[in-house]
């Protein structure tokens, strides 16, 4: 199994549209995760930390499911601005600063 | 805001050759990580320093790579003998404390021909 898993996609879908992506991690102790996005050619750039209790920010919400070692990430009213891909990422537990990365889920949003 | 700068932005070198690749990161972060990325693939861990040594390595960083921290803000990535398949972006990351946020730098492109 590989550490972290995500649907490569892609998804398209139409401006206003509401999109969920699903993230698997193999590693029960791990213990910080992160949305990060990447444009084309472009740096990671981090979305948001997603916490045990749920957060949101704006249009996007993010939840973790420790038990099933699943994390998401729900846009609603897309915009075409989100166009890019999203990447899970999660610490390992035994070397806290080694960070895994998803390989990501392209979102194309379309007027 | 502060963000994490690298230079150069793109560059291209022959096979063998040794290459540095800079980094300039958060000036209040401690911690500091390279990752690279292969055109079409995921963001890869190589390295993370912290209080002027390796903290962790990831089995892509073997004895051809080596970084340092020769003065008080760069961070730099050495590679000695560059090879066709490390052709990648490489990115620089910094962040103040463990497990906290990790903020990229833009990237150089490395081209091996």
């Amino acid at each position: 199994r590989k550490e972290v898993e995500q649907d490569p996609g892609p998804f398209n879908v139409p401006e206003g549209a509401t999109v969920a992506f699903n993230c698997t991690y193999s590693n029960s102790a791990s213990q910080s995760f992160f949305w990060y996005r990447q444009d084309c050619r472009k740096e990671p750039k981090l979305l948001m930390s997603v916490y045990s209790s749920g957060n949101e920010d704006g249009r996007f919400t993010a939840q973790l499911n420790r038990a099933s070692q699943y994390i998401s990430l729900l846009i609603r009213d897309s915009k075409l601005s989100d166009s890019a891909t999203y990447l899970c990422v999660v610490n390992r537990v035994d070397n806290n600063n080694d960070m895994r990365f998803g390989a990501g889920t392209r979102l194309t949003v379309k007027p | 805001e502060p963000e994490v700068t690298q230079t150069p932005s793109h560059q291209v070198t022959q096979m063998g050759q040794e290459v540095i690749l800079r980094c300039v990161p958060i000036s209040n972060h401690l911690y500091f990580y390279w990752y690279r990325q292969i055109l079409g693939q995921k963001v890869e861990f190589l390295v993370s320093f912290y209080n002027n040594e390796i903290s962790e390595k990831s089995e892509i960083f073997d004895d051809q790579f080596s970084v340092e921290r020769p003065d008080g803000s760069n961070f730099t990535l050495k590679i000695r003998s560059t090879k066709l398949e490390d052709s990648a972006m490489y990115f620089c990351a910094s962040s103040v404390a463990l497990r906290d946020t990790q903020y990229f730098g833009p990237g150089t492109r490395l081209t091996v021909l």
